[in-house]
Parts: structure tokens; C-alpha cells; sequence
């Protein structure tokens, strides 16, 4: 089975730091990877995803992340965060031999950005 | 309307009693997943569907818990005697099936007294 670990349950940083959310998987298999963000009221929301190719996946509003398959890991970063970034992320796993994107997600990173 | 839009928004139900929630998925969307996220835990996969095929049910935790899905349309989510437990926000999301990018909906919250 799989599963999916955030380690940092809230970050706080202020508007300008950078920013890098740790997640991990722990899957045997081949794996598509996503990180999903749910901003205050809004629903989830794709930030961006990686099925194979290039390990450095650029997404929407300048977030990237790596896939580093020895480390098992697909870290989240931006260079420079904006307030607008307050959200909550999260990572998710799916078995790309399956068939079914069924999603394993982790328990999410609050972000908070102060301006 | 382009979304996956849910109802009710909001639920609050006593212990004991069946619920039905819906699903309305993005049209022409193939594939339609349940999830549900009880509070400060992550999202949980419930089932999905694809097609006409026969429905991934494993994620259900119990046999309180059902869905439906008429083609390729509106999916139900049926909890029957409800429990405490059962409390938290459940979310569709459909896809096309291909993309793997799943759209999500805004989520039904649901309390259970």
C-alpha cells in the first residue's frame, strides 16, 4: 500500500522567504505524483503534477518540484512566496500501473504568509 | 458550470439516521472518485468509477457506506446509520480519465450529532 508523508504540519514565513514543503512517498512501484492546493474557501486545486520525463515539474503561480526517486521524495518550492500563497498543500501519490488514478494524499501543509 | 459541483454544501444529521450525497462531475468526464477528509487528517479514497466498469470500492470502510453512478453522470454516496465517526467534509473529483489530473468539488460537510 501506499502512503504519503508531510512533515511539516504549518509553516509561517514571510512574504518574500522562500519556500520548500517536504513530501515523501513510500511506494515500490511506479508512482504519478501531484500537489494539490486549497486555498481559504476555495476546493482543491491541481498545482502540478509529474507522470515521467523531466524530474523538475513547473507549475501554475511559480511553483516547481523535483521528483527525486532514490530519496522517494517530490518537494515543493518557490522562490519567493507571495501572501497570496496562504493555503493549505497537499501531496498525492497514484499508481501509474494501475489504471485508476485513485490518489493516496498526504495530510497537508498549512501555509501561512505574512506580509 | 464547468465544475464538479456537490449537495448540500452542508449536513447535519443525528446518529442513527442514512444520508445521500451528491455528485454532479464535469461533463464528459469518464472517471469519478469519492474522497472524504475528517479533521486534521488527510484525504481518504472512498471509490471510484470509470465507465460502465464495475466500481472500485475498496477504499469503503464499511458496509454502511455505499455509492452509485449512472453512466457517465451524477454519483450518489449513501451513508446508512450514521455514527460520530462518519463526521467530516466529503469531496468528489472526476477526470477524464486519460490526464489523471482530477478536478475536485467543493465538498459536502458533513456532522454527524
Amino acid at each position: 500500500a501506499q502512503s504519503v508523508s508531510q512533515h511539516n504540519h504549518h509553516v509561517i514565513l514571510s512574504e518574500a522567504a522562500s519556500l520548500e514543503l517536504g513530501c515523501n512517498y513510500s511506494y515500490g512501484g511506479t508512482v504519478n505524483l501531484f500537489w494539490y492546493v486549497q486555498y481559504p474557501g476555495q476546493h482543491l486545486q491541481l498545482l502540478l503534477k509529474y507522470f515521467s520525463g523531466d524530474p523538475l515539474v513547473k507549475g501554475i503561480k511559480g511553483f516547481e518540484a523535483e521528483f527525486i526517486k532514490s530519496k522517494f521524495s517530490f518537494n515543493l518550492r518557490k522562490p519567493s512566496v507571495q501572501w497570496s500563497d496562504t493555503a493549505e498543500y497537499f501531496c498525492a501519490v497514484s499508481d501509474s500501473g494501475a489504471g485508476s488514478y485513485q490518489l493516496t494524499f498526504g495530510k497537508g501543509t498549512k501555509l501561512s504568509v505574512i506580509p | 458550470g464547468a465544475g464538479v459541483s456537490q449537495s448540500p454544501s452542508n449536513k447535519v444529521t443525528e446518529k442513527g439516521k442514512d444520508v445521500e450525497l451528491r455528485c454532479d462531475p464535469i461533463s464528459g468526464h469518464t472517471a469519478l472518485y469519492w474522497y472524504r477528509q475528517r479533521l486534521g487528517q488527510g484525504l481518504e479514497f472512498l471509490i471510484y468509477f470509470q465507465g460502465n466498469s464495475a466500481p472500485d470500492k475498496s477504499g469503503l470502510p464499511s458496509d454502511r457506506f455505499s455509492a452509485e453512478r449512472t453512466g457517465e453522470s451524477v454519483s450518489t454516496l449513501t451513508i446508512q446509520r450514521t455514527q460520530q465517526e462518519d463526521s467530516a467534509v466529503y469531496l468528489c473529483a472526476s477526470s477524464s480519465g486519460t490526464s489523471g489530473d482530477e478536478y475536485f468539488g467543493p465538498g459536502t460537510r458533513l456532522t454527524v450529532t
